[in-house]
């Protein structure tokens, strides 16, 4: 009965593709994000969505679109990939931004996306 | 602004004896901080957290955080290193952004290999 769920776990794609990764979170949460993690093990944020609306919206190329048809469920699609994406790509959430909140995060497996 | 800066990339240490990861931290307000751990292949796990009251913190696994107000830190510790610990460690500082929203800023990580 796994918390936060991505789809797929690996991907590999050539360059030039779209691609798409799913994030489902069963945990009641409000907020959602999508992190990258490079080959060094560096996190960093992208996007975040509280109840469908996106919050944060870090410096990120516009071919990464994020979609939140639901404060439960977080897309993110990616066009025209290059060989920098490749990378893995971390869904997170948290419990409500309207009540005290520490922060802290539920992260998913990852999505292991590598482009060729 | 809120930042972390764990010291040492790579940590060795050999089976039973004492691990420490160090991690300092600036922030203009009173922080919450959290230790995460990361498993080969897989997604970041919460160690342990601190927000506010007791600055001894203990965690699952027997790890266990200090924080110290006045040394800006909040070191990792755990007596007795087991070969199941070897993975990555991340700290990260909890702060406001876009108005309510709380978001983690991570540190770079330290891989802790433990030695038989």
């Amino acid at each position: 009965d796994t918390a936060v769920s991505q789809t797929p776990k690996y991907l590999v794609t050539q360059m030039g593709n779209d691609k798409s990764i799913k994030c489902e979170q069963n945990l009641g949460h409000d907020t959602m994000y999508w992190y990258k993690q490079d080959s060094k093990k560096f996190l960093k944020i992208m996007f975040s969505y509280n109840n469908k609306e996106l919050i944060i919206n870090e410096t990120v190329p516009n071919r990464f679109s994020p979609k939140s048809p639901d404060k439960a469920h977080l897309n993110l699609h990616i066009n025209s990939l290059e060989l920098g994406d490749s990378a893995v790509y971390f869904c997170a959430s948290t419990q409500s931004l309207t009540g005290w909140n520490t922060g802290e995060l539920f992260f998913g497996e990852g999505s292991r996306l590598t482009v060729l | 602004a809120q930042s972390v800066t764990q010291l040492g990339s790579h940590v060795s240490v050999s089976e039973g004896a004492l691990v420490l990861l160090r991690c300092n931290y600036s922030s203009s307000v009173p922080p919450y901080l959290f230790w995460y751990v990361q498993y080969p292949n897989q997604g970041l796990q919460l160690l342990l957290k601190y927000t506010t009251g007791a600055t001894l913190v203990k965690g699952i696994n027997g790890f266990e955080a200090e924080f110290k107000k006045s040394e800006t830190s909040f070191h990792l510790t755990k007596p007795s290193a087991h070969m199941s610990d070897a993975a990555e460690y991340f700290c990260a500082v909890s702060r406001f952004s876009s108005g309510s929203a709380r978001q983690l800023t991570f540190g770079s990580g330290t891989q802790l290999t433990v030695l038989p």
